[in-house]
């Protein structure tokens, strides 16, 4: 299973908008709703973002949201903000009943 | 308070055998499934493996599949990894992760356990 593809790195202003890509493929993203997105700073675990598409956990910032088109899914981040910096992987369900990450984004806020 | 507390990496010799496990807490342990995830050193996020609720159903990424082994004990609330002829590349930070109930997403990630295969 290869893994799903993200760009490598964003960035973006305080107070701008980012949007990260996560591209897979009709037996992953495009096939189940089951995308979610996780922000990782360095040496910590990662944190659920987004689940199954479009939805937010309790206690995530409604500055994040995220969308799916065809068998691309994405993640904007709204208003962004210092502590925003951090890496962003995208995960997926498979066909294959097993599941697969991005290879990660690094977002820096400038 | 909701917890995951991973335990039993270290050094092994290439070839060599380490079993992972994964206290759970401050939930009902047999309720989920669970997952195996790593990340190398610098890398990224990587599924290893997953098992329901009631240890009946198992997957594996085709990484690991026939070197590794996943189970859980419900009764001591403990999520488990037997890694057997373990290589280099697996080299990694390996965390437990509990599914978002009706989900396909990971709410709770323990701390991380680190594996180091060399010689």
């Amino acid at each position: 299973q290869s893994a799903l593809t993200q760009p490598a790195s964003v960035s973006g202003s305080p107070g701008q908008s980012i949007t990260i890509s996560c591209t897979g493929s009709s037996s992953d993203v495009g096939g189940y709703n089951y995308v979610s997105w996780y922000q990782q700073h360095p040496g910590k675990a990662p944190k659920l973002m987004i689940y199954d598409v479009i939805n937010r956990p309790s206690g995530v910032s409604n500055r994040f949201s995220g969308s799916k088109s065809g068998n691309t899914a994405s993640l904007t981040i709204s208003g962004l903000q210092a502590e925003d910096e951090a890496d962003y992987y995208c995960s997926s369900y498979t066909r294959s009943s097993t599941w697969v990450f991005g290879g990660g984004t690094k977002l820096t806020v400038l | 308070e909701v917890q995951l507390v991973e335990s039993g990496g270290g050094l092994v010799q290439p070839g060599g055998s380490l079993r992972l496990s994964c206290a759970a807490s401050g939930f009902t342990f047999s309720d989920y499934w669970m997952h195996w995830v790593r990340q190398a050193p610098g890398k990224g996020l990587v599924w290893v493996s997953r098992i329901r609720s009631d240890g009946s159903i198992t997957s594996y990424a085709d990484s690991v599949k026939g070197r590794f082994t996943i189970s859980r004990d419900n009764a001591k609330n403990t999520l488990y990894l037997q890694m057997n002829s373990l290589r280099a590349e697996d080299t990694a930070v390996y965390y437990c992760a509990r599914v978002y109930s009706g989900s396909g997403a990971f709410d709770i990630w323990g701390q991380g356990t680190m594996v180091t295969v060399s010689s």
